[in-house]
């Protein structure tokens, strides 16, 4: 699986946009982009996935650049309960016995 | 959704004993079990991965001995640390896999609310 890089931190204003940074340069044709988060000691949270277009659903928007060499994961409206550490993975998809393999991932808190 | 339940949320155990970790999928078949450990402050570290009905593979430096891992049905797996010592106390996650073309609804990996587990 391709290396991910994320910054190790990050603030966000409570109800402003987070704009989350990923650098996957050796990224393979066929390796999808995933993002998870971890809230204090809790099990990680499925957030988003894709592969070359952008994506959204009821947690987040998934921009992925055209070369697909780096993504933005966007919450657009942050709340205090958003605050974790959001991890972006790449790997293929499909097949049972691909593991994820976390990163250190970025910590965001959001600031009131 | 896909929901795992993992039990127990935290534990506290003396020196030498065995603890047991059960991971169960409610809603779906988890034909593969990840089971990950967490230190403080750093990132999850895949320990080993098993299929139903089938011997775990250990990740490298993983004592197999020491965490004897049972995935014998669809629906359990549990995690067993065997003669805990303090240096084991860390923060234990199982992730489930459903089968290919019955994914879960989040594509693929759901995880449990992990376990506590303090050695003293």
């Amino acid at each position: 699986d391709a290396k991910t890089t994320q910054p190790p931190s990050m603030d966000c204003a409570e109800g402003r946009a987070a704009n989350l940074p990923c650098n996957h340069s050796t990224i393979s044709g066929n390796e999808y982009v995933y993002w998870y988060r971890q809230i204090h000691s809790q099990g990680p949270q499925y957030i988003i996935h894709g592969l070359k277009n952008n994506e959204t659903n009821e947690m987040a928007s998934l921009i992925i650049t055209e070369d697909r060499k780096s993504s933005t994961l966007i919450l657009p409206h942050a709340t205090l309960r958003d605050t974790a550490v959001y991890y972006c993975i790449v790997r293929v998809s499909g097949g049972s016995n691909y593991k994820l393999t976390f990163g250190k991932g970025t910590l965001l808190t959001v600031n009131p | 959704g896909a929901v795992v339940s993992q039990h127990p949320s935290w534990v506290i155990c003396k020196s030498g004993t065995s603890v047991k970790i059960e991971c169960r999928s409610l809603d779906f078949q988890a034909t593969t079990m990840f089971w990950y450990r967490q230190f403080p402050k750093q990132s999850l570290m895949l320990m080993a991965t098993s299929n139903e009905g089938s011997k775990a593979t250990y990740e490298q430096g993983v004592e197999k001995d020491k965490f004897l891992i049972n995935h014998a049905s669809l629906t359990l797996s549990t995690l067993t640390v065997t003669s805990a010592h303090p240096e084991d106390s860390s923060f234990y996650i199982c992730s489930a896999r459903g089968r290919a073309g019955r994914e879960t609804s989040n594509y693929g990996y759901t995880f449990g609310s992990g376990t506590r587990l303090t050695v003293v």
